[in-house]
């Protein structure tokens, strides 16, 4: 069964500075996807990128990078020049290509920007 | 113009009763889930269905109901609430093309409060 983990339950992070987010995974199937979203205090849930196993480069998104080690299992996301907008709850997400598309999801890491 | 929307936002309601939450996509997927987030901010696949065909059902009570009229549309029917289904309930959609699925998007939620 796959598995994701975040050690991180709480990160603070100072205006403008780079944060990176961790996430480890654990699966034994060769074809996944590795997503991350955003949990504002609002509630809702906006997803920021997406990882293909097979994708031979680091997905990108605006502030937002993912730092693919597939040997190390892990799918951390960095967060460049960090907004205030940017506190928020985030989850890692892994779906298995043959798994009917659920999503497991990690319990999240809370992250404060601050001033 | 909203992509996912459900309602209500807000559901409170007494043990024992019945009650459904609907949810709708504009964005033309085919495929819809249901989550639910708990207290602690856990967000687990409940149900999925694919053109109205339920693809997925994970361990939950019989209580709880999937209903797809359409590929638009994905409600959840609760029967006999219970204090433990309070939680957050989140529907989202994606597309499936080509044997790939895309990523998920969800709706605003809907904070089902069970006295």
């Amino acid at each position: 069964a796959q598995k994701i983990t975040q050690t991180q339950p709480g990160m603070f992070v100072q205006e403008k500075e780079a944060v990176t987010l961790d996430c480890t995974y654990d699966t034994s199937d060769p074809s996944y996807g590795l997503f991350w979203y955003k949990q504002p205090s609002s509630g809702e849930m906006i997803f920021l990128i997406y990882q293909g196993s097979y994708d031979q480069q680091n997905a990108t998104e605006g502030r937002y990078s993912l730092n693919f080690q597939k040997a190390r299992k892990s799918a951390n996301l960095v967060i460049s020049a960090s907004q205030l907008g940017d506190s928020a709850m985030y989850f890692c997400a892994m779906r298995l290509t043959g798994g009917g598309n659920k999503l497991t999801f990690g319990t999240g890491t809370q992250l404060k920007v601050e001033l | 113009d909203t992509a996912v929307s459900q309602t209500p936002k807000y559901l409170v309601t007494q043990m024992g009763n019945d009650k459904s939450i609907k949810c709708e996509q504009n964005l033309g997927h085919d495929t819809m889930y249901w989550y639910k987030q708990d207290s602690k901010k856990f967000l687990k696949i409940m149900f999925s269905y694919n053109n109205k065909e339920l693809i997925i059902n994970e361990t939950v009570p019989n209580r709880f109901s999937p209903k797809s009229p359409d590929k638009a549309h994905l409600n959840l029917h609760i029967n006999s609430l219970e204090l433990g289904d309070s939680a957050v309930y989140f529907c989202a959609s994606s597309q499936r093309l080509a044997g790939y699925n895309y990523e998920q998007y969800f709706g605003p939620g809907t904070r089902l409060t069970v006295t």
